[in-house]
């Protein structure tokens, strides 16, 4: 059971936006970074966003993220049939002393 | 090209024992923290363990402290993974993780092997 909390599935028709929270605690998102990681099926997780808000080289600037307080956002526009995926926040937990991973969301593009 | 290559995977009963092994190339690989992160099917990824820069800082779940051990060797770019007192819940695709940063307080991870599949089985 994750201390960070993901919505389950959103979804949206090509071409639109989603945005993805992820609600936390004062002990991991309020006090460090977050990351974000997009997984296609039967591969690795891929990073997306780190710290916070920043993209790696070859992401393309249609993923966005943001962070207040306790929670974080991923942001999709421009949505693509290539965007199906699982999709998970991560940071790391002061109480905790562990890295952790958010529950998961499955975008679907209608 | 960085790349991370797991090994070791493979079926063993309840209560057993595995060593995992992770190489990394195309990357200087003493800068950087290491962790293993592993996924049951179905699941989403759950962080086992990291280690710092130069492996003097370590940490564990709670589902594995006491039971797994991480470490890694510099001189031989190779990050390992002893688990002991294996429990059937503990299958899943072992993953190893790089660290954007050195240390053990870790933020995010920018490359990922393919995975070894570790089974736990009676």
């Amino acid at each position: 059971q994750s201390v960070l909390t993901q919505p389950p599935s959103v979804s949206a028709a090509p071409g639109q936006k989603v945005t993805i929270s992820c609600s936390g605690s004062s002990s991991n998102i309020g006090n460090n970074y977050v990351s974000w990681y997009q997984q296609l099926p039967g591969t690795a997780p891929k990073l997306l966003i780190y710290d916070s808000n920043n993209r790696p080289s070859g992401i393309p600037g249609r993923f966005s993220g943001s962070k207040s307080d306790t929670s974080a956002t991923l942001g999709i526009t421009g949505l693509q049939t290539g965007d199906e995926a699982d999709y998970y926040c991560g940071t790391w937990d002061d109480s905790l002393s562990a890295f952790v991973f958010g529950t998961g969301t499955t975008v679907t593009v209608l | 090209e960085v790349q991370l290559v797991e090994s070791g995977g493979g079926v063993v009963r309840p209560g057993g024992s595995l060593r995992l092994s992770c190489a990394g190339s195309g990357f200087t690989f003493e800068d950087y923290g290491l962790s293993w992160v592993r996924q049951a099917p179905g699941k989403g990824p759950e962080w086992v363990s990291g280690i710092n820069w130069k492996g003097g800082r370590t940490g564990y779940a709670d589902s594995v402290k006491g039971r797994f051990a991480i470490s890694r060797d510099n001189a031989r770019n190779s990050l390992y993974l002893e688990m002991n007192s294996l429990r059937t819940e503990d299958t899943a695709l072992y993953y190893c993780a790089r660290s954007m940063g050195a240390g053990l307080r870790i933020y995010d991870f920018d490359y990922w092997g393919q995975g070894t599949l570790v089974t736990v089985s009676s």
